[in-house]
């Protein structure tokens, strides 16, 4: 069975640093590519960042871009987003996500989410 | 690529026929996904590639359109259905989401 479970969400404060992270099982975790979805509260989905099983290519929404790092440890079956610079907008529901085939970035299986609040 | 969805929200009974829109502002080829997601859960994929079933979804869901305008059509609504609805192209790797249809009880 496909499992994500996300961690590290928190309150920071702006300008501050956060990193989560994802960790998967029920799955060769370097045939897929993974991808972070958030959600601020009673508002709608958001794509943030997507990155291929081997790590190489990464990709970013421009709300995040410069900011927002995305990464993964596939020794450890980890996917991780490293947050800086955060500001109030940034505050959501994070979801980490995998795409349904290997390669695929439509999104079969999700994590509960972690979630990020951002204040002073 | 934006992509807007109408209606923003739905009133339909239950056996209804329910269309919701999703358009891109630019060609997208076929590269569009459907979502259906419920308070307080992750969203669940319905539709991709357009018009694919994803395993396990029921057939009263389909999906059509390529380019800019896409339809995502639940041939006789349940219960179950009254959620949230989704689209999100998935075209130049920024994978952008529609804004959302809330379907609820008439």
């Amino acid at each position: 069975e496909v499992q994500l479970l996300e961690s590290g969400g928190g309150l920071v404060q702006p300008g501050g640093s956060l990193r989560l992270s994802c960790a998967a099982s029920g799955f060769t975790f370097s045939n897929y590519a993974m991808t972070w979805v958030r959600q601020a509260p009673g508002k709608g989905l958001e794509w943030v960042s997507g990155i291929s099983g081997s790590g190489g290519n990464t990709y970013y929404a421009d709300s995040v871009k410069g900011r927002f790092t995305v990464s993964r440890d596939n020794s450890k079956n980890t996917l991780y987003l490293q947050m800086n610079s955060l500001r109030a907008e940034d505050a959501a529901i994070y979801y980490c996500a995998r795409g349904y085939s290997s390669g695929s970035y439509y999104l079969q299986h999700w994590g509960q989410g972690t979630l990020v609040t951002v204040s002073s | 690529i934006q992509l807007t969805q109408s209606p923003s929200s739905l009133s339909a009974s239950v056996g209804d026929r329910v269309t919701i829109t999703c358009r891109a502002s630019q060609g997208i080829s076929s590269y569009l996904a459907w979502y259906q997601q419920k308070p307080g859960k992750a969203p669940k994929l319905l539709i991709y590639a357009a018009s694919t079933l994803q395993s396990g979804v029921p057939s009263r869901f389909s999906g059509s359109g390529s380019g800019t305008d896409f339809t995502l059509t639940i041939s006789s609504l349940q219960p179950e259905d009254f959620a949230t609805y989704y689209c999100q192209h998935l075209y130049n790797y920024v994978f952008t989401f529609g804004p959302g249809t809330k379907v609820d009880i008439k």
